[in-house]
């Protein structure tokens, strides 16, 4: 079965420091993996995807993610922190099955500090 | 862009009564999901809807159900509320097909049940 972890409930960083939030997957077959951010009393906004080609990603609003299959890892990361980035991200891989279901992890919060 | 609306941001409402959550997109897309969104556990799938009248449970369908009469709206009904039915919910919209396009969230709608 498809899953998704995301190990940290929190990330706290520092403005102006480079941030990771981490994503480790489990599926069968290739995986399509994404991210999304969520803003206080928001829906989820789409930051990023890999489907397939390189392992850098660039999405939205700074952000990149690292595909690594041999770790099954799919890390967001931001060079240089903004206090404005501090919000609920998820990371999702593609369900079996069509249709372009999503199976979600809990969630990471980020707080960037000034 | 895309737009998903959802028809309320926050609603009360009493154990036993019947709710109707309402979504709307403006893409034409094929796709319309709902989520229930909880605190540590992400965002879990109720229902899906890949077609006009046509439907597929997701993972946790229990004591929901839907419907989709036009391509653009997709509702989630409540029949008989209880009070672990409090949670976020959320709308998406996403192309069909496999290609592997990013669903796209409405703002959600915040249900308590007294």
């Amino acid at each position: 079965a498809q899953s998704v972890a995301q190990p940290e409930d929190q990330v706290n960083v520092a403005e102006g420091n480079p941030l990771t939030v981490k994503c480790t997957y489990s599926v069968s077959g290739n995986p399509y993996l994404f991210w999304y951010v969520q803003y206080p009393n928001r829906g989820l906004q789409f930051l990023l995807k890999y489907i397939t080609g390189d392992n850098l990603v660039k999405g939205s609003y700074g952000f990149e993610a690292e595909f690594n299959k041999s770790q099954t890892s799919f890390h967001l990361k931001k060079p240089s922190a903004l206090v404005s980035d501090s919000a609920l991200y998820f990371c999702a891989v593609r369900g079996s099955g069509g249709y372009n279901k999503l199976i979600f992890g809990a969630g990471t919060r980020l707080a960037v500090h000034p | 862009d895309v737009k998903v609306t959802q028809s309320s941001r926050y609603l009360v409402k009493r154990t036993g009564e019947k709710v109707f959550l309402e979504c709307v997109q403006d893409m034409d897309h094929e796709n319309m999901f709902w989520y229930r969104q909880d605190p540590g556990l992400g965002l879990r799938l109720i229902y899906f809807s890949y077609d006009v009248k046509m439907k597929e449970k997701g993972d946790i369908p229990e004591g929901y159900s839907v419907s989709r009469e036009k391509k653009e709206r997709f509702s989630l009904i409540l029949e008989s509320t209880s009070t672990n039915q409090t949670s976020m919910y959320l709308c998406a919209s996403s192309l069909g097909g496999a290609n592997y396009q990013p669903q796209h969230f409405g703002d959600g709608t915040r249900l308590s049940i007294l």
